[in-house]
């Protein structure tokens, strides 16, 4: 119930391409579901972040799609760059509650 | 600058030997984290603190201890009955709003010899 599974674990990408990384979840009472870029022996950043309230959320080239009746949410990186190389993990929680239920991250490669 | 320090950012400790690692926030965040990285495992919750002088375990508490004796510190020590401490830890920080927006510091690698 409080698990989020994260898929691929890890992903390889050519510059430009699109960058596709899926979470899924069973507890129905999460209600924000954040992202996360972690590059090597830094901690994790704040990416984006979505409530189930909207179906897609953009950020540059950074765009979150949720779909509540699948209980799916995905992280799409447009025109992925060398850059964007990091570990991405999604999360989520129930607004109020104190803790976040991270997926097991996906490490992401995008060669030049 | 506002944000999480986390000090040292490497350190080496021998079997049996307690450690303590440090950390700060400015960002006046009533909330403080702690979790462990270990390779493809996530991020894994080992204690949280929601108000000074008050803290709770997460889902790692085994081997470890903290204090909040100051809004801007959390200290996390490994002791020695954590049986597999080498990992990478985190210090995070969450202010009031409704939603979870936690905030990481640069995190310390814990290494056993």
């Amino acid at each position: 119930q409080q698990q989020v599974k994260q898929s691929p674990q890890s992903l390889i990408v050519q510059k430009g391409g699109i960058s596709i990384i899926n979470c899924a979840y069973e507890n129905t009472a999460f209600d924000y579901f954040p992202w996360y870029q972690q590059f090597p022996g830094k901690g994790p950043a704040l990416l984006i972040a979505i409530r189930p309230d909207v179906s897609e959320k953009k950020e540059g080239r950074f765009t979150i799609s949720f779909n509540k009746s699948a209980k799916q949410f995905s992280l799409h990186i447009m025109d992925s760059q060398p850059g964007d190389s990091a570990t991405y993990f999604c999360a989520a929680s129930i607004v109020g509650s104190e803790k976040l239920v991270f997926g097991k991250g996906t490490k992401l490669t995008v060669n030049p | 600058d506002g944000g999480i320090t986390q000090s040292p950012k490497y350190l080496f400790r021998k079997e049996g030997q307690n450690v303590t690692l440090s950390c700060e926030q400015n960002l006046n965040h009533d909330a403080m984290y702690w979790y462990r990285q270990d390779p493809g495992q996530g991020l894994r919750l080992i204690y949280y603190s929601q108000i000074v002088n008050d803290f709770q375990k997460g889902d790692i508490a085994e081997g470890y201890s903290v204090s909040r004796e100051k809004k801007e510190s959390f200290p996390l020590t490994v002791t020695s009955a954590q049986k597999n401490p080498t990992a990478f830890y985190l210090c995070a920080s969450r202010g009031q709003g409704a939603y979870n927006e936690q905030f990481f510091g640069p995190g310390t690698r814990l290494t056993v010899l």
